[in-house]
């Protein structure tokens, strides 16, 4: 079946720092990847997402490139502000019945 | 911005109460989901459906009960709430159409004292 594994956090950066959060995956099939954040006390926001093999998606600064060959789709950020502080989760989809399978969230906090 | 909502934001209810939490959205997605998110963040699927009559359970089991009667319209109900349902519950929908993205709520954080 699907599945996603996300490096676990807390991620701890000082801004302006280069920031990678790395994501990998098993699927079957060509599915899409995604990007969501979470700010504190919110839902999900889509921040970016990719289609097929080589496409890179990018929102807000933020990249990720969809890499077939090494299953992975690594979020980067060239130098992250105070308000990237946020929880990020990695998803594929679809499975049956088209729903995306998350991965299990990394935290990000950037000081000052 | 996703037109998708959830109420109550913040709900702080006493053992044994029946409670219903709401989603509505407004985009004409068929599909919709519950989420619950624990305190580690992860999130964990309990309820969707595919459409009007429409529901199944999730990956994860919850004493929670949905219906779908309406497109717009996911309700998930609790009938005798615990202390173990304290939680962060995501609503979200989506269109038909395969690898799409889902658009999520804001949420609501359940706390059952």
């Amino acid at each position: 079946g699907n599945s996603v594994t996300q490096m676990e956090g807390p991620v701890t950066l000082s801004e302006e720092a280069f920031l990678t959060i790395n994501c990998t995956y098993t699927a079957t099939g060509y599915p899409s990847l995604f990007w969501y954040v979470q700010y504190p006390g919110e839902g999900l926001q889509l921040l970016l997402k990719a289609t097929k093999a080589d496409d890179k998606g990018s929102n807000k600064g933020f990249e990720a490139t969809y890499r077939k060959e090494t299953t992975s789709f690594h979020l980067e950020k060239g130098s992250v502000q105070v308000s990237d502080s946020a929880v990020y989760f990695c998803a594929l989809g679809p499975r049956a019945g088209n729903m995306l399978t998350f991965g299990g969230g990394t935290r990000l906090m950037v000081k000052p | 911005e996703a037109d998708i909502y959830q109420t109550p934001r913040y709900l702080v209810i006493g053992t044994g109460k029946k409670i219903t939490l709401e989603c509505s959205q407004t985009m004409g997605h068929d599909k919709m989901y519950w989420y619950q998110q624990d305190p580690g963040m992860e999130l964990h699927l309990i309820h969707y459906s595919y459409g009007v009559n429409s529901t199944e359970k999730g990956d994860l089991s919850s004493e929670s009960t949905v219906s779908r009667i309406r497109t717009e319209h996911f309700p998930l109900t609790l009938e005798s709430a615990r202390p173990s349902h304290t939680s962060q519950y995501l609503c979200a929908s989506s269109t038909n159409a395969g690898n799409t993205e889902a658009f999520f709520g804001q949420g609501t954080r359940l706390t059952v004292v």
